[in-house]
Parts: C-alpha cells; sequence; structure tokens
C-alpha cells in the first residue's frame, strides 16, 4: 500500500518562498503523475501542478511563482512557491495520479498525503 | 475552467438512512467525474471515479452516477463513519482539474 507524507515548514513570511516534500513509500514512481494540491483555510480544493517522469504542469493562476520536482533516488517530489502571501496560507497536500499505463482510476487522485498547513504570517 | 457546483452544502441525516448527492458541471465532462470523502485531520479518499466506478476497498453501499453535466453520489444507507464532507471533482480538462465545494453530511 503507497503511502504519501508531506513534510516542511508551519510558518513562511510573506514574501518569502514556501517549500514542501513529499516522501512516497511502498510504490513505484513510474507511470504515475505526482501532484500537489492546497486546501485554505474553510475553503475548497486547488489542484497546484504536477511532475511526470521529469516534466511538469501547473495551474495557471500558480505559474509564474510554482516549482515542481522529483527526486526519484530519494522517492520524493517537491513544491516551491516563491513570493508567498496571506493568501497561500493553506493546508498542502500531495497526492499520486495513476497514468495511462495503469488499471483503474487514471488521471484521477487515488492515493492522499494527509496534509501539512502552512501559514502565511510575519 | 470547468466550474462544479454541489448541492445541497449541508445534508443532515441520521444512520441508516439514504444520503443522494449531487455535482453539476458548466459544460459537459462526459463521464470524467469522480467523487471524493475527507475526514477532519485527513486527505480526501477516493471513493468514485469516471462517474460510477467504485474505486479500491470502497463499500457496495457507494454508489455513483451521471454523464454529461448531472452527477449524483448515493450512498445507500448511512453507516457512522460516512458522515464527512463529499467533493466532486471532474478530469475532462486534465491537467486542468477542477474541484466542487464540497458538500457536508452531517449527523441529524
Amino acid at each position: 500500500q503507497v503511502q504519501l507524507q508531506e513534510a516542511g515548514p508551519g510558518l513562511v513570511k510573506p514574501s518569502e518562498t514556501l517549500s514542501l516534500t513529499c516522501t512516497v513509500s511502498g510504490g513505484s514512481f513510474n507511470h504515475y503523475y505526482w501532484s500537489w494540491i492546497r486546501q485554505p483555510p474553510g475553503k475548497g480544493l486547488e489542484w497546484i501542478g504536477y511532475v511526470y517522469r521529469g516534466s511538469t504542469n501547473y495551474n495557471p493562476s500558480l505559474k509564474s511563482r510554482v516549482t515542481i520536482s522529483r527526486d526519484t533516488s530519494q522517492n520524493q517530489f517537491s513544491l516551491r512557491v516563491t513570493s508567498v502571501t496571506a493568501a497561500d496560507t493553506a493546508v498542502y497536500y500531495c497526492a499520486r495520479v495513476p497514468g495511462i499505463a495503469v488499471a483503474g482510476a487514471q488521471y484521477y487522485f487515488d492515493n492522499w498525503g494527509q496534509g501539512t498547513l502552512v501559514i502565511v504570517s510575519s | 475552467e470547468v466550474v462544479l457546483t454541489q448541492s445541497p452544502a449541508t445534508l443532515s441525516l441520521s444512520p441508516g438512512e439514504g444520503a443522494t448527492l449531487s455535482c453539476r458541471a458548466s459544460q459537459n465532462v462526459a463521464n470524467y467525474l469522480a467523487w471524493y470523502q475527507q475526514k477532519p485531520g485527513q486527505g480526501p479518499r477516493l471513493l468514485i471515479y469516471d462517474a460510477s466506478n467504485r474505486a479500491t476497498g470502497i463499500p457496495a453501499r457507494f454508489s455513483g452516477s451521471g454523464s454529461g453535466t448531472d452527477f449524483t453520489l448515493t450512498i445507500s444507507s448511512l453507516e457512522p463513519e460516512d458522515f464527512a464532507l463529499y467533493y466532486c471533482q471532474q478530469r475532462s480538462t486534465w491537467p486542468l482539474i477542477t474541484f466542487g465545494q464540497g458538500t457536508r453530511l452531517e449527523i441529524k
């Protein structure tokens, strides 16, 4: 059973960079889109972007400030959001999306981490 | 962007009753719709994908239906552990996926 675990600072100052890492255990890195999603307090879910075999794709609303990368040797992928403001305060989730080569729930989020709260405040 | 509108915002029911949750898309998403359950302090759990397919390990009391713009998640007989937040999500415009705003299922 695959497990995902987010890690990173819980408090970031305005204008600084938010950095999170997701460690994947119990599963392969291949054939999956490794994604980040966030949820501001009391609000809905927003897709941030993914990394897949070294290529990336981002939500246009965040594209200019977001970078997602992967380290397959460590079974990890990471999120960086630059120039953060209070609007970036949210619970950040990492999640796995099966691609076309995987049977089942292709292109849906079939496994999620438990999430980590990041507060942007001075 | 495809906007998903879920209704009702809150549904108050008792254990043993049946629940019907709705999700309406602003444009045709074919059958490319999923339902997730979220409990406090946890990430969402995939329940249904492609409108009507149960994900691995999901009990048979959960079922999904619909296509095009109107979708329904039905829980046939509520168990205490079913009271949670439910989201729909479309992937017809992958990778620009969107989520609904959620329906809270609470104990009456």
